[in-house]
């Protein structure tokens, strides 16, 4: 399974956007990338995925590099909620398609 | 959208004991699921996989005699953790997903139950 290293923490300022980038320079052709975020003591939340194009949604875009070897989650303006743990995950190219967790990267969003 | 329950949300029981954690996917058919166990300040670690009407599939380390996973329906799984210990408290987290439609559920994951041993 690719692995993905990401900052152990990061700040952002409540209104502002905040930038979480990910490395995972293994991945391979079929492989996703997905993130989730934890929001102490619950389960993970979906954020966004994808394989190779850039993805928006309502919560945060997702851009990958053209070589896939990383991407950056960008939520546009961080409040004071978005304060998690942000798991940048590559799903498993096995048939489980299961999600193996790194140690994220907690985001603090200061007012 | 997707919503997986599971109960109960937290649980105190005395060594010794065994505790059943229930993971329900409410508005899909789950054909697989996880459960993953967190300590704190750590990440989620992955315990098992069970794919609906089979035996789980678990990852190193983790003691299948310990942690049953029970799969038996497409909607509800269960981790009943035997014989409990202090060392066995945790935050224990299961996460649901289906061939059937993937694209319009992908992974869904439980509040997470609290256990802990005394």
């Amino acid at each position: 399974d690719a692995k993905t290293t990401q900052p152990t923490s990061m700040d952002c300022a409540e209104g502002r956007a905040a930038n979480l980038p990910c490395n995972h320079s293994t991945i391979s052709g079929n492989e996703y990338v997905y993130w989730y975020r934890q929001i102490h003591s619950q389960g993970p939340q979906y954020i966004i995925h994808g394989l190779k194009n850039n993805e928006t949604n309502e919560m945060a875009s997702l851009i990958i590099t053209e070589d896939r070897k990383s991407s950056t989650l960008i939520l546009p303006h961080a409040t004071l909620r978005d304060t998690a743990v942000y798991y940048c995950i590559v799903r498993s190219s096995s048939n489980t398609g299961k999600l193996i967790f790194g140690q994220g990267t907690t985001l603090q969003v200061k007012p | 959208g997707a919503v997986v329950s599971q109960h109960p949300s937290w649980v105190i029981c005395k060594s010794g004991t065994s505790v059943k954690i229930e993971c329900r996917s409410l508005d899909f058919q789950a054909t697989t699921m996880f459960w993953y166990r967190q300590f704190p300040k750590q990440s989620l670690m992955l315990m098992a996989t069970s794919n609906e009407g089979s035996k789980a599939t678990y990852e190193q380390g983790v003691e299948k005699d310990k942690f049953l996973i029970n799969h038996a329906s497409l909607t509800l799984s269960t981790l009943t953790v035997t014989s409990a210990h202090p060392e066995d408290s945790s935050f224990y987290i299961c996460s649901a997903t289906t061939t059937r439609g993937w694209a319009n559920y992908g992974y869904t994951f439980g509040s997470g139950t609290r256990l802990t041993v005394v």
